[in-house]
């Protein structure tokens, strides 16, 4: 089975400061990783994925995340942020393994709060 | 601009009553899925499906849910009696064929069942 873990409920940032939304995962082979957002009552976004290669990975709107193996972490980051990256942030897995199995399992989401 | 569209995108039905939500994937996607948002369980994987075929709705209650696709360009999610306890922001999200994982989801359909 696969799980994710996003620990954090809710993380404040003043606007300008780097952020960090933190998430571990669990997966039985080798993950895809990725980071979706979603703003008040809208569908999610996705943001950037990480299959295999270089461990930064870049995505949409200045965001990017670390896949880290030892510490099984996929950290999203953003060197300075805007108060329009407010939003609900969710880490999501697919196992590689799952014979087949498509569909993406989501952490429980962590709400980015950017203060002016 | 192509995008996934939910209908309806509001619903309040009482207890009991059938509800039926839709769903246009995205043209040339085979993939869809259906997830459901509640605050105490977060994002749920209710069911998929690829070229039409059902391939997992083990996520889903069988006794009163039911997923379909009749055809490509339209999935259904049915709920036949509905509980207050489906409550919940219903999204269908498709995918291209080879499938790495990137979802484009609707803007779901909010239920309130009463």
């Amino acid at each position: 089975a696969q799980s994710v873990a996003q620990p954090e409920d809710q993380v404040n940032v003043a606007e300008g400061n780097p952020l960090t939304v933190k998430c571990t995962y669990s997966v039985s082979g080798n993950p895809y990783l990725f980071w979706y957002v979603q703003y008040p009552n809208r569908g999610l976004q996705f943001l950037l994925k990480y299959i295999t290669g270089d461990n930064l990975v870049k995505g949409s709107y200045g965001f990017e995340a670390e896949f880290n193996k030892s510490q099984t972490s996929f950290h999203l980051k953003k060197p300075s942020a805007l108060v329009s990256d407010s939003a609900l942030y969710f880490c999501a897995v697919r196992d590689l393994s799952g014979g087949g199995a498509d569909g993406l399992t989501f952490g429980k989401g962590t709400h980015l709060i950017i203060q002016p | 601009d192509a995008r996934v569209t939910q209908t309806p995108r509001h619903k309040v039905t009482e207890m009991g009553q059938e509800v039926t939500m839709r769903c246009q994937p995205i043209l040339g996607h085979n993939t869809v899925f259906w997830y459901r948002q509640t605050m105490m369980q977060g994002l749920e994987l209710l069911a998929y499906f690829r070229n039409r075929a059902p391939l997992d709705d083990s996520g889903m209650p069988k006794d009163r849910f039911s997923a379909e696709m009749p055809d490509a360009t339209l999935a259904t999610l049915k709920i036949q009696p509905s509980e207050p306890r489906d409550s919940a922001v219903y999204f269908c999200a498709s995918a291209a064929g080879h499938n790495t994982g990137e979802l484009f989801f609707g803007e779901g359909s909010r239920l309130t069942v009463l």
